[in-house]
């Protein structure tokens, strides 16, 4: 059974600083996995969706990796900004049933400016 | 440009009562679910339908009924609200499975149901 893993559960950091949310997978076989952005009170917002067949995928500051071979994601975010602050979940689909995400609990971020 | 619409946005139910979370697109989708988010333990999958009239069970069905009547809308029912259902609730669509490259998942904002 697929578990998706998230640590730390909460990280501070200053203003300025580069950064590296970690996720971690049970089961190698995945089609993709995704990284999104929850703000408190509201709904996900998708990130990222790095396919199984790439290692690299990147948005403005945002730079997302994939290692399957070690059941391993990072999110990297380059020079954090306040605004960064938000509650950051990675998921991937069911082999089984591509259409049900199995989620991490999420890592709370605070840039402290 | 409404996405993926909830309501409620926050619920107050006595135990035994029932109710009904609404959830309406306005994308077209094909795929939508309903998650439940509890603390430290991340989204759970409720309930999904890949179309019209089509529905299947997630990792938490139990307590929860869904229909899928049109394509837009994909209600959540509480046959017999308990506090274990006291959460937060998600319903997401998207065009297609997660398996398709580009496949983006859109989420309401969220419905806040405390049982007492």
């Amino acid at each position: 059974k697929q578990e998706v893993t998230q640590i730390p559960a909460a990280l501070s950091v200053p203003e300025g600083e580069n950064l590296v949310l970690n996720c971690s997978f049970t089961d190698s076989a995945i089609y993709n996995l995704q990284w999104f952005r929850q703000d408190p009170g509201k709904g996900l917002t998708s990130l990222l969706l790095i396919q199984s067949s790439q290692r690299e995928q990147t948005s403005g500051r945002l730079n997302a990796s994939l290692d399957k071979s070690s059941g391993r994601s990072t999110l990297y975010i380059a020079a954090s900004q306040p605004g960064d602050s938000a509650t950051y979940l990675c998921a991937v689909p069911r082999m089984d049933s591509s259409y049900k995400l199995i989620f991490g609990s999420g890592t709370r971020l605070l840039v402290r400016p | 440009n409404a996405g993926v619409t909830q309501t409620p946005k926050f619920q107050v139910l006595k135990t035994g009562q029932s109710m009904t979370l609404q959830c309406a697109q306005d994308m077209n989708h094909e795929y939508m679910s309903w998650y439940r988010q509890d603390p430290g333990m991340g989204l759970r999958l409720i309930h999904y339908s890949v179309g019209a009239g089509i529905t299947d069970q997630g990792e938490v069905p139990n307590g929860y009924n869904v229909s899928r009547s049109t394509t837009e809308d994909f209600p959540l029912r509480l046959l017999s609200a308990a506090p274990s259902q006291t959460s937060v609730y998600f319903c997401a669509s998207s065009y297609s499975s997660g398996r398709v490259a580009g496949n983006t998942i859109y989420f309401g904002e969220g419905s806040w149901l405390t049982v007492v």
